[in-house]
């Protein structure tokens, strides 16, 4: 099995500032690697595939970057509805596994 | 816009069963694989299983190989996990996803808004 290690567990930024996230693989995926945005109370949402493409209607402050085995999600000017949880997934093998999840507080 | 819509979810019994629905609307159903999430309560998330567009090739977590069956009606656009022996580790939100290209092994484009299962006595 795969494993995928985000950090930091949580990040505090303040609004308007960027964040980093990253994502670590055990062994390498490629660019096999997603990330996903889930706020309170709803579904994950995509946000990244391919390691760098955004998914629909994602907006261009989000940016992912990696390959192999280190991967980073980067928010650029963190907006209010931002300071939510992230989760990265690898699909490179069998079982899909995520990240336990990078949540982004308010500094 | 496409949609997944998760049903099926309760309160059962140690050692019980239920069975999972998940009806999607608005895509070619049979043409993207299948999968089902979970995530404990406070918890992040755990893939559960998978399922091919023509419903030939399953997959499964270890945490439940041999307990649930993943499985698809491309007829009714619905897919399904049968869960069986149920324990209280299997307490979750489980999530219905799409899958976002062709593969089977993929990322997850799209989720339903989840279904709860409560495993206790």
């Amino acid at each position: 099995e795969i494993v995928m290690t985000q950090s930091p567990a949580t990040l505090s930024v303040s609004p308007g500032e960027r964040a980093t996230l990253s994502c670590r693989a055990s062994q390498s995926v490629g660019t096999t690697l997603a990330w996903y945005q889930q706020k309170p109370g709803q579904a994950p949402r995509l946000l990244i595939y391919g390691a760098s493409t955004r998914a629909t209607g994602i907006p261009d402050r989000f940016t992912g970057s990696g390959s192999g085995t280190e991967f980073t999600l980067s928010i650029s000017s963190l907006q209010s509805e931002d300071f939510v949880v992230y989760y990265c997934q690898q699909h490179y093998n069998w079982p899909l596994t995520f990240g336990g999840g990078t949540k982004v507080e308010i500094k | 816009e496409v949609q997944l819509v998760e049903s099926g979810g309760n309160l059962v019994q140690p050692g019980g069963s239920l069975r999972l629905s998940c009806a999607a609307s608005r895509f070619t159903f049979n043409n993207y694989a299948m999968s089902w999430v979970r995530q404990a309560p406070g918890k992040g998330l755990e893939w559960v299983s998978a399922i091919s567009g023509s419903g030939d090739s399953t997959y499964y977590a270890d945490s439940v190989k041999g307990r649930f069956t993943i499985s698809r009606d491309n007829s009714k656009d619905t897919v399904y996990l049968q869960m069986n022996s149920l324990r209280a580790e299997d307490t979750a939100l489980y999530y219905c996803a799409k899958g976002g290209s062709s593969r089977s092994r993929c990322y997850m484009d799209v989720w339903g808004k989840g279904t709860t299962v409560t495993v206790s006595s």
